[in-house]
């Protein structure tokens, strides 16, 4: 089974600063099958990245993937005030497809 | 319209079992691999089960294989989880998710509103 491992666990940021969000894979990661989720309180998660570094659907350019193996990164170039949530990342490349524990990004 | 319904949810005592449905619309719903995921209150996503586009894979989380049953109907355009040896640590919302595979995969793109499932005597 793939561990992922999310770090922070909390971020503390302002409205219009950069938010650098990492998920480290206990393996590689296969085909770079590795997506990004948001969570807000009280509702499902939506797909933002996939593909470690393809947009999804409708997704705002200022949602950037990358890495490759078993480092990744997501990037907010800046935040929004609706991009305060928890975000998750996926490996779904080997069953089980597992997920990281988090990261909270929250307003300072 | 895109959608995914979940229902099925409620109490049921330990032991006990449940069987979740997952309702889609707006798509080709046979030419879409699925899934359950499951967040217990307050914590993480967990995923469950995948069931390929025509129930030809199958998979399970070691935490639910051997008690839950995933499975679909192509012609209704439906998805099932049936949840069999229900234990207080299965209490969770449980969503259901599509995944386009084709000579690539593209994550879980739709995800449902999620159905509360908890187990307590």
């Amino acid at each position: 089974e793939i561990v992922l491992t999310q770090s922070p666990g909390t971020l503390s940021l302002s409205p219009g600063e950069r938010a650098t969000l990492s998920c480290r894979a206990s393996q590689s990661v296969s085909s770079s099958y590795l997506a990004w989720y948001q969570q807000k309180p009280g509702q499902a998660p939506r797909l933002l990245i996939y593909g470690a570094s393809s947009r999804a659907t409708g997704i705002p350019d200022r949602f950037s993937g990358s890495g490759s193996g078993t480092d990744f990164t997501l990037t907010i170039s800046r935040l929004e005030p609706e991009d305060f949530a928890v975000y998750y990342c996926q490996q779904y490349g080997s069953s089980p497809f597992t997920f990281g524990g988090g990261t909270k990004v929250e307003i300072k | 319209e895109v959608q995914l319904v979940e229902s099925g949810g409620g109490l049921v005592k330990p032991g006990g079992s449940l069987r979740l449905s997952c309702a889609a619309s707006g798509f080709t719903f046979s030419s879409y691999s699925m899934n359950w995921v499951r967040q217990a209150p307050g914590k993480g996503l967990e995923w469950v089960s995948s069931i390929s586009s025509s129930s030809s894979y199958i998979y399970y989380a070691d935490s639910v294989k051997g008690r839950f049953t995933i499975s679909r109907d192509n012609a209704k355009n439906s998805l099932y989880l049936q949840m069999n040896s229900l234990r207080a640590e299965d209490t969770a919302v449980y969503y259901c998710a599509r995944e386009r595979i084709t000579m690539t995969r593209y994550a879980f793109d739709i995800w449902g509103q999620g159905t509360m499932v908890t187990v307590s005597s």
